[in-house]
């Protein structure tokens, strides 16, 4: 059973540009949820998605949007980027939406410049 | 909103001893409470969970509990290893919350030989 994984491990961006991350979910889980991790503090809610649709959202802007494709991999996308948006992205994965447990990946380091 | 407050925000213990890290929270309405570990440059591995209708679970060195009248639930480790070093999370849901788990800050635990 593969765990969730994420792509890239790190990325270097400037600001105004836009920006990709990817996430493939834990064998058999339908549900991905996205969290932002500053340096030195706890991971925050961005959105979850379930079957493709979004189910659920932090409190992040609009430019901050996901796709969820069949197979349940999932897509971060932050448009515009801050210098703020540099952080740790996180994706974890649940068995359903009504799992509790979710199990996180490893990451996207993404720096803005 | 939800909010988790977590104590102390460093722990240095002596290998062999206890550390003890403390989370409370603010929505009576949350009913699970996991803890993550994570260790530099990789996500969060969830190590423990409980749920609002358990007082105390423990699994090996590991124990967490819960007292739901107080909203405070706590990490107990015990015959600590210098493997253990690493960043503590603590987390709450609320029941059908569409996966936002909220987290405290984070304690980082240095476990000395």
């Amino acid at each position: 059973e593969t765990g969730v994984t994420q792509s890239p491990t790190h990325l270097i961006k400037t600001r105004g540009q836009q920006v990709t991350l990817r996430c493939s979910s834990q064998s058999g889980h339908n549900t991905v949820s996205w969290y932002q991790q500053a340096l030195g503090q706890g991971p925050q809610f961005i959105f979850q998605y379930y079957r493709e649709e979004e189910n659920g959202r932090g409190n992040f802007p609009p430019r901050f949007s996901g796709l969820q494709f069949p197979n349940y991999s999932s897509e971060l996308n932050v448009n515009a980027l801050e210098l703020d948006d540099s952080a740790l992205y996180l994706c974890a994965s649940s068995l359903d939406i009504s799992s509790d447990t979710q199990y996180f990946g490893p990451g996207t380091r993404l720096t803005v410049l | 909103g939800e909010n988790v407050e977590q104590h102390p925000s460093t722990l240095s213990v002596q290998e062999g001893d206890s550390a003890v890290i403390k989370c409370t929270y603010s929505d009576s309405a949350s009913n699970y409470f996991p803890w993550y570990k994570q260790e530099l440059g990789k996500g969060p591995q969830l190590i423990i969970d409980i749920r609002s209708n358990v007082g105390e679970k423990k699994d090996q060195r590991i124990a967490v509990t819960l007292n739901k009248t107080a909203k405070h639930f706590s990490l107990h480790i015990t015959e600590t290893q210098p493997e253990d070093s690493a960043v503590y999370f603590c987390a709450a849901r609320r029941g059908g919350s569409q996966g936002n788990l909220i987290f405290g800050k984070g304690t980082k635990l240095s476990v000395k030989p």
